[in-house]
């Protein structure tokens, strides 16, 4: 079955460290977002990628960094310098390009907690 | 800019009706997506809506007018398994041809027996 694949579901860090969450999909879209959501907020965009090495940031991409040098990962890395770090994140994707009505696939999100 | 506004919390009885609200502004116009996220899961797909009117979907139904700026999703007959968040979604980002969203902050809703 085709989906997109977290991990890992959750995930416990210090302050100061770095960590990179992955994603994997294998539903051969071109586009790929993360997005992270606090309690209370709409889902807020981070980074997005329309196609292999290729990425735009979003809206709160400050603190974060990704890359993308395959079709099917997405890697996130949340960086020390990410103020408020503690959040859930979810990992979606697209068929993309000009198909700007192609709804998003979601992983099942990675709950971070960094104390 | 672009905005998005729904209730914070809705509350309704088993096998009735409800209706989530969403108001949205935007410079510009490429549909809206409502999608289904229950607790501490990724959301799912809904519904999108493009043109004015009702589509409907088994028990969920979403509406749209352009011109009023304002989509509903119609839930019937509801189900316990229906208590969850509903996220209303414009698309319209750097004129639709991104295909990223701008989400509402949701409405949850909780199904009473």
């Amino acid at each position: 079955d085709g989906g997109i694949t977290q991990s890992p579901k959750y995930l416990f860090r210090k302050e100061g460290q770095n960590v990179t969450l992955s994603c994997e999909q294998n539903l051969n879209h071109d586009a790929m977002y993360w997005y992270r959501q606090d309690p209370g907020q709409g889902l807020r965009l981070i980074y997005y990628s329309q196609i292999v090495n290729d990425f735009q940031k979003g809206d709160i991409a400050e603190g974060y960094s990704v890359s993308r040098e395959k079709k099917e990962s997405f890697p996130l890395t949340v960086t020390s310098a990410q103020k408020n770090p503690t959040a859930f994140y979810l990992c979606a994707s697209s068929a993309g390009g000009s198909s700007y009505n192609s709804p998003l696939h979601f992983g099942n999100g990675t709950r971070l907690t960094v104390t | 800019g672009q905005n998005i506004d729904q209730p914070t919390e809705m509350t309704a009885t088993e096998g009735a009706i409800v209706q989530i609200n969403c108001t949205y502004q935007t410079s510009g116009f490429n549909g809206l997506f409502w999608y289904q996220q229950h607790a501490g899961e990724a959301p799912t797909f809904l519904s999108y809506n493009v043109l004015d009117g009702l589509e409907e979907k088994g028990r969920f139904s979403s509406f749209l007018s352009r011109s009023k700026g304002y989509s509903y999703l119609l839930l019937k007959e509801l189900q316990m398994k229906d208590s969850a968040s509903y996220l209303c979604a414009d698309p319209s980002r750097n004129g639709g041809s991104q295909g990223n969203l701008i989400f509402g902050k949701g409405t949850k809703l909780s199904v009473k027996p």
